[in-house]
């Protein structure tokens, strides 16, 4: 079985603030996904990254960097000198690979959110 | 690329009446997903179909509900009948493949009273 833990569960940072948002998973696939998407206050859900879990680089793009370990089963998000649109509902996600075969296979399990309120 | 289109975007109905939700995947992604959003068990998946066919219906709460995929270019998911403890945001997403990037419709907000 799948599960991705997000435990915080609210955040409210001050603008140019750094914050990270937590996310540690559990999956017994050997090859896996993660996700992150962000669902601002509009509701859509939109894709920031995803990652191959044979792919343990960290990755940035422009104030948005992720860290994945995969020794601690984590996949951390930070946004460096937030701003008052970045103020959303953010998911992690997980998903099992084709190499998988399970079936966690093609199902993307979502942590519970955390929500972020970037004042000015 | 119109992206994945839901309809409607929200429906008020009464309790005991017959819902149906549509979804439109992008065009070329062969698997699509049904989501539910509620604020107690947050994003879980309803269902999900494969080249048309439904792979894990595991998560459909009951048998009140029922989604379809007759062709590549549409899928529907029906409760019958509605109660209000389904009142909820209705997602519906596709991807290649089921591991490529998942894109999202804007969601039906469904309201049963």
């Amino acid at each position: 079985a799948q599960k991705v833990t997000q435990a915080q569960t609210e955040i409210s940072v001050v603008e140019k603030e750094d914050v990270t948002l937590d996310c540690v998973y559990e999956t017994r696939d050997t090859t896996y996904y993660l996700f992150w998407y962000k669902q601002p206050p509009s509701g859509e859900l939109v894709f920031l990254i995803r990652r191959n879990s044979f792919d343990e680089q960290n990755e940035i793009s422009g104030r948005y960097s992720w860290n994945f370990q995969k020794s601690t089963s984590s996949f951390n998000f930070t946004i460096t000198a937030s701003q008052v649109v970045d103020s959303a509902v953010y998911f992690c996600a997980l998903s099992g690979s084709s190499n998988a075969g399970g079936t966690s296979y093609g199902k993307l399990t979502f942590g519970q959110g955390t929500i972020l309120t970037v004042h000015p | 690329d119109a992206g994945v289109i839901q309809s409607p975007r929200h429906e008020v109905t009464e309790m005991g009446q017959e819902v149906t939700l549509r979804c439109k995947p992008i065009s070329g992604h062969n698997s699509l997903f049904w989501y539910r959003q509620t604020m107690m068990r947050g994003l879980e998946l309803l269902i999900y179909f494969n080249n048309n066919v439904p792979i894990d219906d595991s998560g459909m709460p009951e048998d009140r509900f029922s989604a379809k995929m007759p062709n590549a270019s549409f899928s529907t998911l029906k409760i019958q009948p509605s109660e209000p403890r389904d009142s909820a945001v209705y997602f519906c997403a596709s991807n290649r493949d089921r591991v490529d990037g998942y894109t999202f419709g804007s969601g039906t907000r469904l309201t049963v009273v």
